[in-house]
């Protein structure tokens, strides 16, 4: 089993729909970062948490360390929005800051 | 723009041969991490330098091997190359080498194993 999981692996939107990309992780954490990469490749970071929640724009990024859960939210979706969403985390029990990455939310936004 | 550059963009070579990558941080950011993005593993954490030392090491084979210079920039040595090595390399940075630091992502070097 992945020490981090993303649900759902592909998701297919209209535009300006709500959209949630979920993430659990199995271990002890010091951060989580939510990362967005385009069709390019080039990876952009969006949010990196360590408790609570956090907002920029029409993205919005939680957390919940108890359950060991975060989400996060697209609020009226755009084609541009397009792009793999990946999930990684700083684990506790690592030296350094090196992140373990889930395997990425494919979402597609259409006109 | 991150900030981040890497180079080459592309790279095409074939089995057996030897390339380097190279990286430059973010103006100011200490910290240098390479990952792979191969289709079949997924994103993996190679290596972490810190001010010019080794500071962590992940799933880095040993034909791999990477060094931090006194300008802070990065480059990732890989050697006698096999197909399965074709990959994106992706190169972050941080300010400091700590768990709660943002990293910024360089475009990436695509390398082709023929």
């Amino acid at each position: 089993k992945n020490e981090v999981e993303q649900s759902p692996q592909n998701l297919t939107a209209q535009e300006g729909e709500f959209i949630t990309i979920n993430c659990s992780y199995s271990v002890g954490i010091s951060a989580l970062h939510w990362l967005q990469q385009h069709p390019g490749g080039g990876i952009v970071s969006l949010f990196m948490l360590s408790s609570g929640k956090k907002k920029h724009g029409r993205l919005i990024a939680t957390i919940n360390i108890q359950e060991k859960h975060s989400s996060l939210h697209i609020t009226a979706s755009h084609p541009r929005d397009s792009a793999v969403y990946i999930c990684a985390v700083s684990l506790q029990e690592t030296s350094g800051s090196r992140l373990t990455f889930g395997e990425g939310t494919q979402l597609t936004v259409n006109p | 723009d991150s900030g981040v550059t890497q180079t080459p963009k592309h790279l095409i070579t074939a089995t057996g041969q030897r390339v380097t990558l190279r990286c430059s941080p973010r103006s100011g950011d200490l910290s240098v991490y390479w990952y792979q993005q191969s289709l079949d593993q997924g994103l993996q954490f190679l290596i972490q330098y810190y001010n010019g030392e080794e500071r962590a090491k992940g799933n880095i084979l040993e034909r791999f091997s990477a060094q931090q210079f006194p300008d802070l920039h990065s480059e990732l040595n890989l050697s006698s190359l096999e197909l399965g090595d074709s990959a994106l390399y992706f190169c972050a940075s941080s300010v400091l080498a700590g768990f709660n630091n943002e990293q910024f992502f360089g475009p990436g070097t695509r390398l082709t194993v023929l």
